[in-house]
């Protein structure tokens, strides 16, 4: 099956700085999804964006389908961006089964 | 409008008991999902339905079992809890809309 790979694991920024998370899928996608869970596991839809590009007030993805790869840009992070930021794909039988990254795992500190 | 709600928000079971946990949305979503996550882990999907009456396997279905009888509920029955089964429980409906979770320990 396709798998999802995320980089990096985890990320400590100091607030107001800029990150750039990477999701990298080994086949072919037409449903691609970001998200992020806060610290308190309430898991928010960001961008759904098989291919690319899309902002959201302070955030921005890019997916390049051809290269098999997808761009979580954050700019002036806030502590309130903290959590973790995961990918999901589109199953290549069916696109509206996810699979799953293991997340980046990002700390904005004050 | 609620969005996705969940019951309950914590459960301790014990092994080989049973329970259900609830899932019910507004947005009349037709499809719905069942995920479970493990500390440190992604979601992995259980099951999932399309529509009322239509249900299908998930990456991990084994020791679970839902039903779809309307398009609002999608509830996820846990058969002879297993220590293994100690998770997160998510719902969700299409697009990406979450349930707030369930936290089940089995002991």
């Amino acid at each position: 099956g396709i798998q999802v790979e995320q980089s990096p694991p985890d990320l400590i920024l100091q607030e107001g700085a800029n990150s750039t998370l990477r999701c990298n899928f080994s086949d072919s996608v037409n449903n691609l999804q970001w998200f992020h869970q806060n610290p308190w596991g309430q898991l928010i839809n960001l961008f759904y964006i098989p291919s690319g590009t899309k902002q959201n007030g302070r955030l921005s993805a890019t997916t390049v389908a051809t290269e098999r790869y997808s761009l979580l840009y954050i700019s002036s992070s806030q502590t309130t961006d903290s959590g973790v930021y995961f990918c999901a794909v589109g199953d290549a039988g069916n696109n509206r089964k996810l699979i799953w990254g293991l997340g980046t795992s990002l700390a904005v500190n004050p | 409008n609620a969005g996705v709600t969940q019951t309950p928000k914590f459960r301790i079971l014990k092994i080989g008991q049973s329970m259900t946990l609830q899932c019910t949305q507004d947005m009349n979503h037709n499809y719905m999902y069942w995920y479970r996550q493990d500390p440190g882990m992604g979601l992995k999907l259980i099951y999932y339905s399309v529509g009322a009456g239509i249900t299908d396997k998930g990456e991990v279905p084994n020791g679970y079992n839902v039903s779809r009888s309307t398009t609002e509920d999608f509830p996820l029955r846990l058969e002879l809890a297993a220590p293994s089964q100690t998770s997160v429980y998510f719902c969700a409906t299409d697009l990406g809309y979450f349930g707030p979770g369930t936290r089940l320990t089995v002991t």
